[in-house]
């Protein structure tokens, strides 16, 4: 089945150390979201790829970056974890209009997410 | 601008009730309106979506939700519970203009009791 997947479902960090949550798809799809979710809130748009664009939504710490090597691959790279970075983090693709920008009502498919913790 | 409120952060039902889920939206310009849902340390999966085509919109899992354009909502009802329904439920709107992004309420957690 063409589905969304993220590694690891889990990570735990120090305070501080790099690390690098990965996602992949086998949709095809242009678009790919990274977002992050506290606890009991809802996902909050971190940045997304229009294909190799990067976009970066303005309230995105610049602690957090993002790599795109393929179609079919998304990295969410977190230079200095702190302990307000712990959250559940989810990637998601959709399909596109061929403009370059966010579509239009398309459905965003999401994979089961990475729940980050921060010691 | 777009924005959601969904009205209730729980909703506590008996399996076979009504489940209602409310969704107010405001939005500048014609709106694309979405309802995701999410079971634990799982991520959000699509239960229905407005695009114009259609007021009443008829999604997976015997849900359903009506675009209400005079009072500006876009409520999730299913006519029987179940109790694999328990979870986080998410109502999401964009602008019908590319370019802009996916705005998420706080979401739902809805329980199921038998």
């Amino acid at each position: 089945d063409a589905m969304v997947i993220q590694n690891p479902r889990y990570q735990v960090t120090q305070f501080g150390k790099p690390v690098t949550l990965s996602c992949s798809q086998t949709l095809n799809h242009n678009v790919m979201y990274w977002y992050q979710q506290k606890s009991s809130q809802a996902p909050k748009l971190l940045f997304h790829y229009y294909d190799k664009d990067f976009n970066n939504e303005a309230d995105t710490p610049d602690n957090f970056q993002s790599r795109r090597p393929n179609t079919s691959f998304c990295f969410l790279d977190i230079r200095s974890p702190g302990l307000g970075d712990a959250a559940m983090y989810l990637c998601a693709t959709s399909g596109s209009q061929g403009q370059g920008v966010i579509p239009v009502g398309y459905e965003q498919y999401f994979g089961p997410g990475t729940r980050l913790t921060v010691t | 601008a777009q924005s959601v409120t969904q009205l209730g952060s729980h909703v506590s039902v008996s399996e076979g009730a009504l489940v209602l889920l409310r969704c107010n939206y405001s939005s500048s310009v014609p709106p694309y309106l979405f309802w995701y849902v999410q079971y634990p340390n799982q991520g959000l999966q699509l239960l229905l979506k407005y695009t114009s085509a259609a007021t009443l919109v008829k999604g997976i899992n015997g849900f359903e939700a009506e675009f209400k354009k005079s009072e500006t909502s876009f409520h999730l009802t299913k006519p029987s519970a179940h109790m694999s329904d328990a979870a986080e439920y998410f109502c999401a709107v964009s602008a019908n203009q590319a370019g802009t992004a996916l705005i998420f309420g706080k979401g739902t957690t809805l329980s199921v009791s038998s």
